[in-house]
């Protein structure tokens, strides 16, 4: 079974720093990885996804994520972080072997607090 | 740009209830899935549905069932609902992937409090 790990509960960051919320995967074909953000009480916002190419993938409000296949990882980061970009960010990996309307698995969530 | 509509936006039920949630996908999505949501856990798979047809299939107890209509829009009926049902509830829809491996929209949740 495809699945994917937050390894941090938290990150804090101060505002201008640069951020990294860390995402590791385990899939049995090729990985198609995406990166979720929700603020309180709302749905969540699709950021950016991986399918195949480039292995920097850019997407919204400034955010890109590296996929390192050797490492198994897609780590998302922004180069300087918003206290605005306070929220909780979920990875998620799409089920590869199933149908049209495959499934996204996702992991436990990482909360991201930036402060002045 | 239209979303992902979602009502009721709030709900709350006595135990052994009916709940009916409605979900209204963004104009021209296909697909429709349905995750459930926890206090502080991750969203889980329930069910989804591709042109009216069920397509796959996660963690739904068997007092819940779904279906997606002729306009596309879907509905989670859940019958006996428990105290441990109360949870966040989202519809995401897509286009179908047709090899694009499409990304997900989420609308903004169904809160279910099971009294």
């Amino acid at each position: 079974a495809q699945s994917v790990a937050q390894p941090e509960d938290q990150v804090n960051v101060a505002e201008g720093n640069p951020l990294t919320v860390k995402c590791t995967y385990s899939v049995s074909g090729n990985p198609y990885l995406f990166w979720y953000v929700q603020y309180p009480n709302r749905g969540l916002q699709f950021l950016l996804k991986y399918i195949t190419g480039d292995n920097l993938v850019k997407g919204s409000y400034g955010f890109e994520a590296e996929f390192n296949k050797s490492q198994t990882s897609f780590h998302l980061k922004k180069p300087s972080a918003l206290v605005s970009d306070s929220a909780l960010y979920f990875c998620a990996v799409r089920d590869e072997n199933t149908g049209t309307a495959s499934k996204l698995t996702f992991g436990t969530g990482t909360r991201l607090q930036v402060t002045l | 740009a239209a979303g992902v509509i979602q009502s009721p936006r709030h709900l709350i039920k006595e135990k052994r209830e009916t709940a009916t949630l409605k979900c209204y996908p963004i104009p021209r999505h296909d697909t429709v899935y349905w995750y459930q949501q926890g206090p502080g856990q991750d969203p889980q798979f329930l069910i989804s549905f591709y042109e009216k047809m069920q397509s796959d299939k996660g963690s739904i107890p068997d007092r819940f069932s779904a279906q997606q209509f002729s306009d596309y829009h879907s509905e989670l009926n859940m019958s006996s609902l428990e105290l441990g049902d109360s949870a966040l509830y989202f519809c995401a829809s897509s286009l179908a992937d047709g090899g694009s491996y499409n990304e997900q929209f989420f609308g903004p949740g169904t809160r279910l409090t099971v009294l």
